[in-house]
């Protein structure tokens, strides 16, 4: 089954940019979205198809993919951006076809 | 205003069984793909299992042979119904609407509902 991997955390500073990388073989020929996890809350969804962005979420959230990463990037981090990331595609190939990379903490420091 | 509310979640032992419900309103869920996604405590994301449209269904190696998802049009509601639970199971449990024209993400999930595996 197709897998996504995730480094499982990233630091940065108020107003600097995060870059947080998700890759997978040959991911750049699937479609790729992000999901934004706090602490207690469901998920939510910031990047869909690679770069667009749901209704509400603030242009400061970025996505792009190509070849074997895929790249979610949050400029002018606030603190608020302070949670847990998910990628995740969908492998309409395989029985399971449901995939999520394994997360990454991003802390504001 | 889309909404999706689970029930059904509790402590219960090893090796019994669960019926985990997902009311859904402001759309139908017969005309879309369901699914079901688990978060075992300090952990990520898991997709367990999905319903399309048409009535397939496909799980994750983890729950197949044990879980069930299906529908109930009427009601306009999900289930999840899991057999032979074991303690790798406890986790809390959201349904999720996917987006299925062809992008297949999650574009609405409701709050979880808790299911805990112990004796």
């Amino acid at each position: 089954s197709y897998v996504l991997t995730q480094p499982p955390s990233v630091s940065v500073a108020p107003g600097q940019t995060a870059r947080i990388t998700c890759g997978g073989n040959n991911i750049g020929s699937k479609s790729v979205h992000w999901y934004q996890q706090k602490p207690g809350q469901a998920p939510v969804l910031v990047v869909y198809d690679d770069s667009d962005r749901p209704s509400g979420i603030p242009e400061r959230f970025s996505g792009s993919n190509s070849g074997n990463t895929a790249t979610l990037t949050i400029s002018r981090v606030e603190a608020g951006d302070e949670a847990d990331y998910y990628c995740q595609v969908w492998d309409s190939s395989s029985d399971h076809p449901g995939v999520f990379g394994g997360g990454t903490k991003l802390t504001v420091l | 205003e889309v909404q999706l509310v689970e029930s059904g979640g509790g402590l219960i032992q090893p090796g019994g069984s669960l019926r985990l419900s997902c009311a859904a309103s402001g759309f139908t869920v017969s005309s879309n793909y369901m699914s079901w996604v688990r978060q075992a405590p300090g952990k990520g994301l898991e997709w367990v299992s999905v319903i399309y449209s048409g009535g397939s269904t496909y799980y994750a190696d983890s729950v197949k042979g044990r879980f069930t998802i299906s529908r109930d049009n009427s009601k306009n509601t999900l289930y999840l119904q899991m057999n032979s639970l074991r303690a790798e199971d406890t986790a809390v449990y959201y349904c999720a609407r996917v987006e299925g024209s062809y992008l297949y993400y999650f574009d609405y999930w409701g709050q979880g509902t808790l299911v805990t595996v112990s004796s």
